[in-house]
């Protein structure tokens, strides 16, 4: 079993269409984490909840919306996609605070043409 | 505010010959220290991390790093490579209550 895995794997889509990325883990973690990666290989963090609740939320654009539904989940929802959108998105989990090692998904390349 | 430094975007180096991926970091409070490897098309995994006690840090895959506080530094060595150790290797660090941070990446490739 995948300990976090990420759909779709790759997502090509128009600017201005509204898209989502889903992360799920079996891990049992209480934190999880979206991070965005450009082209450049910079990782930025964007959002980290802890048992569903919002802790960590960077200053990214508020066309990006994280849902989490439950403990095991949390997706990432994108309004009116711009080509600087593009980029791979990270999905992360770990047990707890910052001191935790964190758990990476296999990433989801987005594309904005 | 913490940041990290990853003083080489690129290094090469042949096949079994030593290799050091430095990593600087500033902080103002006591951090927490991480090495993250990506291989190609893939997620991060940890190599290693320093939270508290010896400074020497092992990790998977015969790597280690060196915590020095005095340096603010925790450079990751390995004293033979394999063509299997190219990837993009990352510092980090976090301090409880606050964020994560990444450094911008060392691209290691080993030569055959």
């Amino acid at each position: 079993d995948t300990a976090v895995s990420q759909t779709p794997k790759y997502l090509v889509t128009q600017m201005g269409n509204d898209k989502s990325i889903k992360c799920e883990q079996n891990l049992g973690h209480d934190t999880m984490y979206w991070y965005k990666q450009d082209s450049k290989k910079f990782l930025k963090i964007m959002f980290s909840y802890n048992n569903k609740e919002l802790i960590i939320n960077e200053t990214v654009p508020n066309r990006f919306s994280p849902k989490s539904p439950d403990k095991a989940h949390l997706n990432l929802h994108i309004n009116s996609l711009e080509l600087g959108d593009s980029a791979v998105y990270f999905c992360a989990t770990s047990a707890g605070a910052l001191t935790y090692e964190q758990y990476f998904g296999p990433g989801t390349r987005l594309t904005v043409t | 505010a913490q940041s990290v430094t990853q003083l080489d975007s690129q290094v090469p180096v042949f096949e079994e010959a030593p290799v050091e991926l430095r990593c600087n970091y500033s902080s103002s409070v006591s951090v927490y220290l991480f090495w993250y490897v990506q291989y190609p098309n893939q997620g991060l995994q940890l190599l290693l991390k320093y939270l508290s006690g010896s400074t020497l840090v092992k990790g998977i895959n015969g790597f280690e790093a060196e915590f020095n506080k005095s340096q603010t530094s925790f450079h990751l060595r390995k004293p033979s490579v394999h063509i299997s150790d190219t990837a993009e290797y990352f510092c980090a660090v976090s301090a409880y209550g606050n964020q994560f941070y990444f450094g911008t990446g060392t691209s290691l490739t080993v030569i055959p």
